[in-house]
């Protein structure tokens, strides 16, 4: 079946910029996206990115798509305390979405 | 606007027991979804329903889970009987659209933690 793999911590300085990676196994899916959980809480959507882009800029969000390598990344530029949560990769496809597990994003001062 | 209405929020049973779990979604919004999310995971998808008819439960364990979307509105979520690995958060979440696509957004509720002694 699918397979979407994260790492599952990143530590950033305040201010830096964030990078999480996702990589995926199958090559069909329409659209990726990313999401944020924070504690306690259920997902929120951040991004999407369709299949035939490479990239797609939304404020201080940049998702970046490898199809060759089936590599998604989300950048996240000045990377502020509020920022701190889990991000979650998926992938839709024939009305089913997969989700990564996550990664923690923490923010040092 | 209202969010999406889960509860109850905590549940502790012992195995073998039944549990059910409810979810009010935004008003309007067709599409409805439980998710089980286990600790250290990502959500998985249960259950996709389209009003009040099912539209994807290829991953729902039917020997003993079941849920249902009477008159397309609430929708509950039941475990019988409950084993150990159904300790999880159990999610639900609604959309205005109806397709296959997810790019319309998602609306979470908070989630309901069930632990299985």
């Amino acid at each position: 079946g699918e397979d979407v793999e994260q790492s599952l911590f990143l530590s950033v300085r305040e201010g830096d910029s964030s990078v999480i990676n996702c990589t995926y196994t199958d090559s069909s899916s329409t659209y990726l996206y990313w999401y944020k959980q924070e504690p306690g809480a259920g997902l929120q959507l951040l991004t999407y990115i369709f299949s035939n882009m490479d990239m797609k800029q939304d404020q201080r969000l940049t998702v970046l798509l490898n199809k060759k390598d089936k590599h998604l990344s989300l950048r996240i530029a000045d990377t502020q305390t509020g920022d701190s949560a889990i991000y979650f990769c998926a992938l839709s496809g024939a009305s089913k979405i997969i989700f990564g597990s996550g990664t923690r994003l923490s923010i040092r001062p | 606007e209202a969010g999406v209405a889960q509860s109850p929020r905590y549940k502790i049973i012992e195995k073998r027991q039944s549990v059910a779990f409810w979810c009010n979604p935004i008003s309007g919004h067709a599409t409805l979804y439980w998710y089980q999310q286990i600790l250290g995971q990502g959500p998985k998808l249960l259950i996709q329903f389209q009003n009040n008819g099912v539209v994807d439960d290829s991953q729902l364990p039917k020997d003993r889970f079941s849920a249902e979307r009477l008159k397309g509105v609430d929708s509950t979520l039941k475990i019988q009987p409950a084993k150990l690995e159904d300790s999880a958060v159990y999610l639900c979440a609604s959309r205005t659209g109806t397709s296959g696509t997810f790019t319309d957004t998602q609306y979470f509720g908070p989630g309901t933690r069930l632990t299985v002694l």
